[in-house]
């Protein structure tokens, strides 16, 4: 199975600062046809999981545009470019190059 | 509006059984794979099961092959979680969730979770 690890595992965060969240997988999450298979997903307190990112940097709709996802191969990165208070919660990558898909071990991230 | 409900979850013994069901509305069902996806109390997401559109397609992990049978009723809007033989380590709350990529990625939609408890 595809392991992958996510660093920091929390983070605490001022309103209105950056954040940035590394997941590193150790097999290659990108194909021949330069898809990288990496889902980023976001689980707010007491909620579902809820999906963030596709295809390591497209935002799925509805998501604001102060989340980017990018990346390749077995390094990628979600940032929030500046956070705000209902960002908090645990933020999971998940790949989908091979099967089974594997998630992150999850990063929380609460406001200072 | 695209829904997902899951239901079925409760306390079972080790060693019984418990149907999930995961009723389906605002979408047409055949035209997605559909994951399993469980959260044990405190701990992270791992990924169960997946099953195509017209279950030509059904994938399990590891931990509960052979003991878990996924399957679908698309004319009933439903996605089903057959779970024998449970044992402790399966208690955990258990989502279901759309797939817009297949087999596996993108889930865009995901329910508000059933909770499963094995002990004794």
């Amino acid at each position: 199975d595809i392991v992958m690890t996510q660093s920091p595992l929390s983070l605490s965060v001022t309103p209105g600062e950056p954040a940035a969240i590394s997941c590193r997988s150790n097999q290659s999450l990108q194909q021949s046809n330069a898809h990288k298979y990496l889902d980023w997903y976001l689980q707010k307190p007491g909620q579902s999981p809820q999906l963030l990112i596709f295809l390591g940097s497209n935002r799925a709709p509805g998501v604001p545009d102060r989340f980017s996802g990018s990346g390749s191969g077995t390094d990628f990165t979600l940032k929030i470019n500046r956070v705000e208070a209902e960002d908090v919660g645990v933020y999971y990558c998940m790949q989908g190059q091979q099967i089974p898909p594997t998630f992150g071990q999850g990063t929380r991230v609460d406001i200072k | 509006e695209v829904q997902l409900v899951e239901s079925g979850g409760g306390l079972v013994k080790p060693g019984g059984s418990l149907r999930l069901s995961c009723a389906a509305s605002g979408f047409t069902l055949s035209s997605y794979s559909l994951n399993w996806v469980r959260q044990a109390p405190g701990k992270g997401l791992e990924w169960v099961s997946s099953i195509s559109g017209s279950s030509s397609y059904i994938s399990y992990a590891d931990s509960v092959k052979g003991r878990f049978t996924v399957s679908r009723d698309n004319a009933q809007n439903s996605l089903f979680l057959q779970m024998n033989s449970l044992r402790a380590e399966d208690t955990g709350v258990y989502y279901c969730a759309r797939v817009l990529r297949d087999p596996v990625m993108k889930m865009d939609f995901w329910g508000q979770g059933t909770l499963v408890t094995v002990s004794s």
